[in-house]
């Protein structure tokens, strides 16, 4: 039952390093996302990839780049930590039915607490 | 006007109380409607989808109302443990439905 996994939990890095945020879901979704959450700013989408192969933007998508590695795995990389980037990133995944309405409840990993210094 | 607003609250209410969020969207072409329970330091979680003109899950009620573009929802007989921040989360279009836009959550503590 492990759904949708993130690591690492914490990270701090200094400002210029670079590092990769993992993902994976074994919900066998098409479907994959990831969010920052910052204080009063609510969740917003930095990229997602609606199928393997697939990756486009979000709302806020500059200093970041992803990965759709298979089908399970979502990677988040930031080539150069501004502190700006300092946030909780959380990665979602979902499987979009369009039976009715169009229906996409996503469910999401424990997050990553990321600080730059 | 931001595309989802809820109000950021806090909410404090007794254990027991009767408790009402509101949450308007901007996009009247928006088809699908959420609401997410986030825990403190935790991930958000769905608590219930909003159909048509609203549904019932419990002590929990949802309501949307299209022609004026807000949705709401009612937690009858709160408990200490309904304490949490609550997501109003809405799916603006058909075709390619993959964004969701989040509120920025209401945070309500329930008092013992």
């Amino acid at each position: 039952n492990a759904g949708v996994t993130q690591t690492p939990k914490f990270q701090v890095l200094k400002t210029g390093q670079s590092m990769t945020l993992q993902c994976a879901q074994d919900m066998n979704h098409n479907s994959m996302y990831w969010y920052r959450q910052d204080p009063g700013m609510g969740l917003r989408l930095i990229y997602y990839s609606a199928s393997e192969g697939t990756t486009d933007k979000g709302e806020v998508p500059n200093g970041y780049n992803v990965s759709r590695l298979n089908k399970r795995e979502f990677s988040l990389r930031l080539e150069s930590a501004a502190p700006s980037q300092t946030s909780v990133y959380f990665c979602a995944s979902s499987e979009v039915s369009y039976e009715y309405l169009a229906k996409n409840i996503q469910y999401f990993g424990a997050g990553t607490r990321l600080s730059v210094l | 006007r931001k595309e989802v607003e809820q109000d950021p609250g806090p909410f404090n209410v007794p254990e027991g109380a009767t408790v009402a969020f509101n949450c308007t969207y901007s996009n009247s072409a928006s088809q699908s409607f959420f609401w997410y329970r986030q825990d403190c330091r935790k991930e958000p979680k769905l608590l219930m989808s909003v159909y048509s003109s609203g549904n019932e899950d419990g002590r929990f009620t949802a309501q949307l109302n299209r022609a004026s573009q807000y949705i709401s929802l009612l937690i009858r007989d709160s408990k200490l443990s309904d304490s949490a921040t609550y997501l109003c989360v809405v799916n603006p279009i058909i075709q390619g439905a993959q964004k969701l836009v989040f509120g920025q959550g209401t945070r309500l503590t329930i008092n013992p």
